[in-house]
C-alpha cells in the first residue's frame, strides 16, 4: 500500500522569501505524484502533477517540484512567497493500478509573515 | 464551467440520523472520489467508483454508503452507524489513469 508522509505540520516564512515544501512517499511501483492546496474551508486545487518524464516540474502560482526516485521525494518549492500562499499544502501519491485513488500526506500549513 | 458541485456546504443532523451529501460534476470524468478530512490528518478515502453502477470501499468506508447510478453523480450517505460523523466531506472526480483529480468544495457535517 502507498503512504505520504509530510514531515512539516507548520512552516512560518517571510513574504518574499524562498519556500520548500518536504514530502516522502512510499510505494511500490512509478507514482504518480500531485502537491495541492487548500484555503480555509475550500476544496484542493491542483497545483502540479508528475506522473513521468522531466523530474522537473513546474506548477500553477510560480510552484515547482522535483521527483528524487532514490530519495522517494517530491518537495515543493517557490523561489519567493506572497501573503496570497498563506494556505495549507497537501501531497498525494496516486495508484495506477488501483483506480488511481490518492493517497494524502497529513498536510503542512504554510503561514507568510508580512 | 464545468466543475464539480457539492451541497450542501454546511449540514447539520442530529445524532442517530442517516444524511445524504452530494456531489455532481459535469466534467465527464469516468472516476468518482469521497474523502474525509480530519484536522491533522489529511484526507481520507471513503469509497470511489472508476465506473456507473460500479464502486469500491476505500480505507474508511464503514458508516458510509455510496450509490453511482449515474455518471454525473455520487451520491454519500452517512449512516447513524458512523460513529464520528463531524467532518469535512470533498468529493472529487476524475478521467481515471495518469490524470489527475479535481475536487469539489467540500460539505462540513455537524452532527450534534
Amino acid at each position: 500500500a502507498q503512504s505520504v508522509t509530510q514531515p512539516d505540520i507548520h512552516i512560518t516564512v517571510s513574504e518574499g522569501a524562498s519556500l520548500e515544501l518536504r514530502c516522502n512517499y512510499s510505494y511500490g511501483a512509478t507514482p504518480y505524484l500531485f502537491w495541492y492546496v487548500q484555503s480555509p474551508g475550500q476544496g484542493l486545487q491542483l497545483l502540479l502533477k508528475y506522473f513521468s518524464g522531466d523530474t522537473l516540474v513546474q506548477g500553477i502560482k510560480g510552484f515547482e517540484a522535483e521527483f528524487k526516485r532514490s530519495q522517494s521525494s517530491f518537495n515543493l518549492r517557490k523561489p519567493s512567497v506572497h501573503w496570497s500562499d498563506a494556505a495549507e499544502y497537501f501531497c498525494a501519491v496516486g495508484a495506477p493500478a488501483a483506480g488511481n485513488k490518492l493517497t494524502f500526506g497529513g498536510g503542512t500549513r504554510v503561514l507568510v509573515k508580512p | 464551467d464545468g466543475g464539480i458541485t457539492q451541497s450542501p456546504k454546511y449540514l447539520f443532523r442530529k445524532e442517530g440520523q442517516n444524511v445524504t451529501l452530494s456531489c455532481e460534476q459535469n466534467l465527464n470524468h469516468d472516476a468518482m472520489y469521497w474523502y474525509r478530512q480530519d484536522p491533522g490528518q489529511g484526507l481520507r478515502l471513503i469509497y470511489y467508483s472508476q465506473i456507473v453502477n460500479d464502486f469500491q470501499k476505500g480505507d474508511i468506508a464503514e458508516g458510509y454508503s455510496v450509490s453511482r447510478e449515474k455518471k454525473e453523480s455520487f451520491p454519500l450517505t452517512v449512516t447513524s452507524a458512523q460513529k464520528n460523523p463531524t467532518a469535512f466531506y470533498l468529493c472529487a472526480s476524475s478521467m481515471g489513469g495518469a490524470t489527475a483529480a479535481f475536487f469539489g468544495q467540500g460539505t462540513r457535517l455537524t452532527v450534534v
